[in-house]
């Protein structure tokens, strides 16, 4: 079982819609990334928590230690939205490496 | 205006000719990190600098290296590529060592012929 698990893997919805991206993992960890690729692309950083929400823009991201569940949330979204997205935890004494999640193919339609 | 800024795009080698890639940031982090993405695949980490205090991942082979000249510059080398090598080439940095975002390069697609 990976360590860092997300879900869906695959997501179409369609212009407006409120989307949730969910990340469970299941180690300790020092903080978790949100992140974005487009296809082809290179990875924007949208997101680092170590507890709490933090909101930017249309996005919103939740982490809740206890559950070691994280969600990523976009608001009114837009096909410019599409990408891939993904999460990646920074384990306890595991220095500066990130653990992946598999990612989440987002396709907003028009 | 970019940060972390990754040259070329788009690079082509033929099998076994050294090609080095290229990446600078403007945010004079001390950290700076070499990804591997294959296709479908999330980012490997091969090593990264610390200042100049350099750290290989136990799994990086041997034909990846890696010179980081100055704060603001960092390349990596691939002495003989072979055609499994063919990804994108993430580079990213980050303030510190621990719990600092990572900012990310927009990556060189690598393909070998």
């Amino acid at each position: 079982k990976n360590e860092v698990e997300q879900s869906p893997q695959n997501l179409t919805a369609q212009e407006g819609e409120f989307i949730t991206i969910n990340c469970s993992y299941s180690v300790g960890i020092s903080a978790l990334h949100w992140l974005q690729q487009h296809p082809g692309g290179g990875i924007v950083s949208l997101f680092m928590l170590s507890s709490g929400k933090k909101k930017h823009g249309r996005l919103i991201a939740t982490i809740n230690i206890q559950e070691k569940h994280s969600s990523l949330h976009i608001t009114a979204s837009h096909p410019r939205d599409s990408a891939v997205y993904i999460c990646a935890v920074r384990k306890n004494n595991a220095g500066n490496m990130l653990t992946f999640g598999g990612g989440t193919r987002l396709m907003v339609k028009p | 205006d970019a940060m972390v800024i990754q040259n070329p795009r788009y690079q082509v080698t033929q099998f076994g000719k050294p090609v080095t890639l290229s990446c600078s940031q403007t945010l004079n982090h001390n950290v700076m990190y070499w990804y591997q993405q294959k296709s479908s695949q999330a980012p490997k980490l091969l090593f990264h600098y610390y200042d100049k205090d350099f750290n290989n991942e136990a799994d990086t082979p041997d034909n990846f290296q890696s010179r980081r000249p100055n704060t603001s510059f960092c390349f990596l080398d691939i002495r003989s590529p072979g055609l499994g090598d063919a990804a994108m080439y993430l580079c990213a940095t980050s303030r510190n060592r621990g719990a600092y975002e990572q900012y990310f390069g927009p990556g060189t697609r690598l393909t070998v012929t």
